[in-house]
C-alpha cells in the first residue's frame, strides 16, 4: 500500500539549532514529493517539490530537501532554524497513475524556542 | 491573485445534523480536490473533480458524505447525518493540471481548511 512515514512528531529546537525531519515513504516506481508547511493559524503551504533531476532541492525560507531513492527518503533540512519556523510540517507523495491525489505523512509539530 | 477559500473556517454541530462546507478554487483551475485530517492523524486523500465530473471519490468514508461541484466552479462537501467520527479538519485543494505523469505543475494549494467538531 502507498503510505508515507515521518518519524519525528514532535521536535523542540532552539534558535540556530540545525533541524532534520525524516521521511520515507513506501516503493511506488516514480513518484513526485513535496513538502508543506503550515504555520499556525495560516494555510497549508508548499516548501519544497522534487520532481526529477537533482535531489537536493532548494525550497523557501533556507530550507532543503535530499531524495535519496535507494532509501525511499526525503528528509528536510535547514541549518539553522529561527523561531518563526515555529509551525506543523507535512510530507506528501504522488504516485502517479490513475489518481491524482497526495498521500501524507502523520506532520511533525517544530517548536523553535528563542 | 486570490488563493483558495473555504466556508466556514468553523462549524460545531450535533450528533445526526447536516454540515455543508464550501470550497472556492483558484479561478482557472479545473481540478478540485477534498482532504481530512482527523485529529492526530495524516491528511487523508477524499475526493478529487476534474471540472464539474468526479474523477476520483476512492477516499470518501461512507455514503454519508456528498460531495457536488456543479458548474465546475466552487465545490460543496455535504455530511448527512453527521456522526462524532467526523470531526476534524476538511481541506480543500485544486491545481492547474492534472497529470498522470510527473510534471512541475501539478502542484496542488490548499485552503485553510474547516475545523468541524461534531458533538
Amino acid at each position: 500500500a502507498q503510505s508515507v512515514s515521518q518519524h519525528n512528531h514532535h521536535v523542540i529546537l532552539s534558535e540556530a539549532a540545525s533541524l532534520e525531519l525524516g521521511c520515507n515513504y513506501s516503493y511506488g516506481g516514480t513518484v513526485n514529493l513535496f513538502w508543506y508547511v503550515q504555520y499556525p493559524g495560516q494555510h497549508l503551504q508548499l516548501l519544497l517539490k522534487y520532481f526529477s533531476g537533482d535531489p537536493l532541492v532548494k525550497g523557501i525560507k533556507g530550507f532543503e530537501a535530499e531524495f535519496i531513492k535507494s532509501k525511499f527518503s526525503f528528509n528536510l533540512r535547514k541549518p539553522s532554524v529561527q523561531w518563526s519556523d515555529t509551525a506543523e510540517y507535512f510530507c506528501a507523495v504522488y504516485y502517479g497513475g490513475a489518481t491524482n491525489k497526495l498521500i501524507f505523512g502523520t506532520g511533525t509539530l517544530l517548536a523553535v524556542q528563542p | 491573485e486570490a488563493g483558495v477559500t473555504q466556508f466556514p473556517s468553523h462549524s460545531v454541530i450535533e450528533k445526526g445534523q447536516t454540515v455543508t462546507l464550501r470550497c472556492d478554487p483558484i479561478s482557472g483551475h479545473d481540478n478540485l480536490y477534498w482532504y481530512r485530517r482527523v485529529m492526530g492523524k495524516e491528511i487523508k486523500f477524499l475526493l478529487h473533480f476534474v471540472k464539474e465530473s468526479k474523477q476520483d471519490e476512492s477516499g470518501m468514508p461512507n455514503n454519508r458524505f456528498l460531495a457536488e461541484r456543479t458548474g465546475g466552479t466552487y465545490s460543496t462537501l455535504k455530511v448527512q447525518p453527521a456522526e462524532l467520527e467526523d470531526s476534524g479538519v476538511y481541506f480543500c485543494a485544486s491545481s492547474l493540471v492534472q497529470s498522470r505523469r510527473t510534471s512541475p505543475n501539478n502542484e496542488q494549494f490548499f485552503g485553510p481548511g474547516t475545523r468541524l467538531t461534531v458533538l
